[in-house]
């Protein structure tokens, strides 16, 4: 079974504006990372957040970990036409060889 | 640019057949990692390798065969395959989570990926 749970499974916004998809785990975990998967092609990985963080930026991406809640948060922030694409978030635990990903959420963005 | 090369693109086989995907990665990665991807669904992991030894299977069906020759390539035997085997397989490689202590396992980077058709 899948660790991590996405909503929403889908999402349409106009290019410009905010996007923000969460993430929900039940174990506890290492880290988490958020990947994006254009259709059809490999993963590309965004951003890792470890266990000890809260908040963590790249670019025009923004992350959040409530460990307590067991829960995530992806924003991405001025959002263009190439954003267009699944993002999905991983966990990663103690030993750290099993990444398991969550069930994703399929953004688009209108031009 | 991905630097984890998977080969074939596309494959198509019959339930009979057999045949292999390869998956080669020179970043130096002694970790490596077999995902099996069904459409509109997240990856699941199937095999990690680490140091060229099997770590994990996840209760993948013996029709499934994996193998690490070396530390920079990873093969997945295919033999008797149903047609419900049919996905996008996904290499993906990383730095061997022993080298990161307790943070983890850390980035994967993927393949593109092998499109397999059982028929």
């Amino acid at each position: 079974s899948q660790q991590g749970e996405e909503d929403p499974q889908a999402l349409s916004i106009q290019e410009g504006e905010n996007a923000t998809m969460n993430c929900s785990y039940k174990t506890s975990i290492n880290n988490l990372q958020w990947y994006r998967q254009n259709s059809g092609r490999g993963l590309v990985h965004l951003i890792l957040i470890r266990s000890n963080e809260r908040e963590k930026h790249s670019g025009r991406l923004r992350v959040t970990l409530d460990t307590s809640k067991k829960s995530s948060s992806l924003l991405i922030t001025a959002s263009r036409a190439a954003d267009t694409a699944s993002y999905f978030c991983a966990t990663a635990f103690t030993g750290g060889f099993k990444t398991i990903f969550g069930a994703g959420t399929r953004l688009f963005v209108k031009a | 640019d991905t630097e984890v090369t998977q080969t074939p693109k596309h494959l198509v086989m019959g339930m009979t057949n057999k045949k292999s995907l390869k998956c080669e990665q020179h970043m130096g990665h002694r970790a490596m990692y077999w995902y099996k991807q069904k459409a509109k669904k997240p990856p699941e992991l199937m095999f990690v390798y680490s140091y060229e030894k099997l770590s994990i299977n996840e209760s993948v069906p013996s029709r499934f065969s994996p193998e690490c020759p070396n530390s920079s390539l990873l093969n997945l035997h295919l033999h008797a395959l149903q047609p419900e085997d049919s996905a996008l397989y996904l290499c993906a490689s990383s730095q061997a989570p022993l080298l990161h202590g307790s943070s983890g396992g850390g980035e994967l980077f993927f393949g593109e990926g092998s499109r397999l058709t059982v028929l």
